[in-house]
């Protein structure tokens, strides 16, 4: 069974950092793109970020450009989405999810991050 | 970067009835290997989004077959022949043909 569990969110002050982890599971993780989505208050989607499965390529929204980073450990099967200079419209819950077939096709559960001092 | 929209905002339906929802990008997502990048999800209430809908048209596995994508280039639409009490929640269409991948800003559907 795919399981992806997303984990490391929390309350931070505007310009401080976050480090989200998304443990996977249940399929061959080395052999797909990853991808973090936001959901905002209002349940809004936002795409923030998608890795290659051997982080050679990635891509950011321009509004997270130059502060968020996306890596991951294959031989951990753990995807990784380290943010800094944390502003109050990063807030919403973060999901990783799995990419295949042209589609997220699995979604994890989400970790929340509020920015706020 | 590609927009999207989705029309309508909100949809009351009734059961056994059917329901459409529209999406259009602001270029086309057909990319030259033939393949429409244009997906469609459904978020149930409490939950996180699944999959319903990938490359246009294809059904992903598990969905019921009350549900179904057309559309090619800019516009697509996705179906639901009988509506039933469990498809209730958000729908969002979203782009995959290029960064920065991009969301509808949904539909919500809820029983009359």
């Amino acid at each position: 069974e795919v399981q992806l569990v997303e984990s490391g969110g929390g309350l931070v002050q505007p310009g401080g950092s976050l480090r989200l982890s998304c443990a996977a599971s249940g399929f061959t993780f080395s052999s797909h793109w990853m991808h973090w989505v936001r959901q905002v208050p209002g349940k809004r989607l936002v795409w923030v970020s998608r890795i290659n499965s051997d982080a050679t390529e990635r891509d950011y929204a321009d509004s997270v450009k130059g502060r968020f980073t996306i890596s991951r450990d294959n031989s951990q099967n753990t995807l990784y989405l380290h943010m800094f200079s944390l502003r109050a419209e990063d807030t919403g819950l973060y999901y990783c999810a799995r990419h295949s077939m042209g589609a997220l096709d699995f979604w994890g559960q989400g970790t929340v991050v509020t920015v706020s001092s | 970067d590609i927009v999207m929209t989705q029309s309508p905002g909100s949809l009351p339906v009734t059961p056994g009835e059917p329901a459409s929802i529209s999406c259009r990008s602001t270029q086309s997502l057909l990319h030259s290997n033939g393949h429409t990048y244009l997906d469609w999800y459904l978020q149930k209430p409490g939950q996180s989004p699944q999959l319903l809908i990938y490359l246009g048209s294809h059904r992903a596995s598990g969905v019921p077959d009350r549900f179904s994508g057309s559309g090619s280039g800019t516009d697509f639409t996705l179906k639901i022949s009988r509506v039933e009490a469990e498809d209730v929640g958000l729908y969002y269409c979203m782009q995959t043909l290029q960064a920065p991948h991009t969301f509808g800003p949904g539909t919500k559907v809820d029983i009359k």
